[in-house]
């Protein structure tokens, strides 16, 4: 079954600062590759999502995919303080089944004023 | 847009009781999904719904059961609660359900067993 493991488990940084997270997930034919920010005491909430090689630019925030060495990227740039939070890589090997996500356990991200 | 209300926030029981959550959608959406996240560990599916009246295991469904009696709202019920279910429950739903789509959350019950 599909692994996905999320590095590093925490961060901490000041305000302004270029973040960057990790998920590396165990198969290649992996779809479907979602990044998920969840606030303490709230659900997660969808950020982006990436299914081709490459990468996919929203706002801020950057992700990067790279098949090959089964690795994704999130890069979240001028962090601010309501940027902290826990951020979940979730990973699909199925694109007709959402039932099919595997979710990493997240990093967690604090941004200094 | 839409809103998941789940209830109650926090739920408290005794070991071996029976306990319902209620979680409701006002997205239209077909698929419900119930989802366990105990800390350390990645969030598990319990239970997903494709439309009203149907009902799907994931991989966490030993221990519970679910209803969904309409399109708008999906329950789950811990059989016989255990003091190792402490645990956040998550409701979330997707148009069709498939990976390709936004899951949105509730903000989640927590699960204390006395």
């Amino acid at each position: 079954q599909e692994k996905v493991q999320q590095s590093p488990e925490s961060l901490i940084v000041p305000e302004g600062a270029m973040v960057s997270l990790n998920c590396s997930f165990s198969d290649s034919a992996s779809q479907s590759i979602w990044w998920y920010q969840q606030h303490p005491g709230k659900g997660p909430k969808a950020l982006i999502s990436i299914f081709s090689n490459g990468n996919k630019k929203e706002g801020r925030l950057t992700v990067y995919l790279n098949r090959a060495s089964l690795h994704v990227s999130l890069h979240i740039k001028d962090s601010q303080p309501s940027d902290s939070a826990v951020y979940l890589c979730a990973v699909s090997d199925n694109v007709g089944d959402n039932s099919k996500l595997i979710w990493g356990l997240g990093t967690s991200l604090v941004v200094n004023p | 847009g839409g809103i998941i209300t789940q209830t109650p926030k926090f739920l408290i029981g005794q070991e071996g009781q029976k306990l319902t959550l209620k979680c409701q959608q006002n997205f239209n959406h077909d698929t419900m999904y119930w989802y366990r996240q105990d800390s350390g560990k990645g969030l598990r599916l319990i239970y997903y719904s494709i439309t009203e009246n149907d009902l799907q295991k994931g991989d966490l469904s030993e221990g519970y059961d679910a209803s969904r009696e309409k399109k708008s709202s999906f329950s789950l019920t811990v059989t016989s609660a255990q003091k190792n279910e402490m645990a956040v429950f998550l409701c979330a739903s997707s148009i069709w359900g498939t990976s390709a789509e936004t899951l949105y959350f509730g903000s989640g019950t927590r699960l204390t067993v006395l």
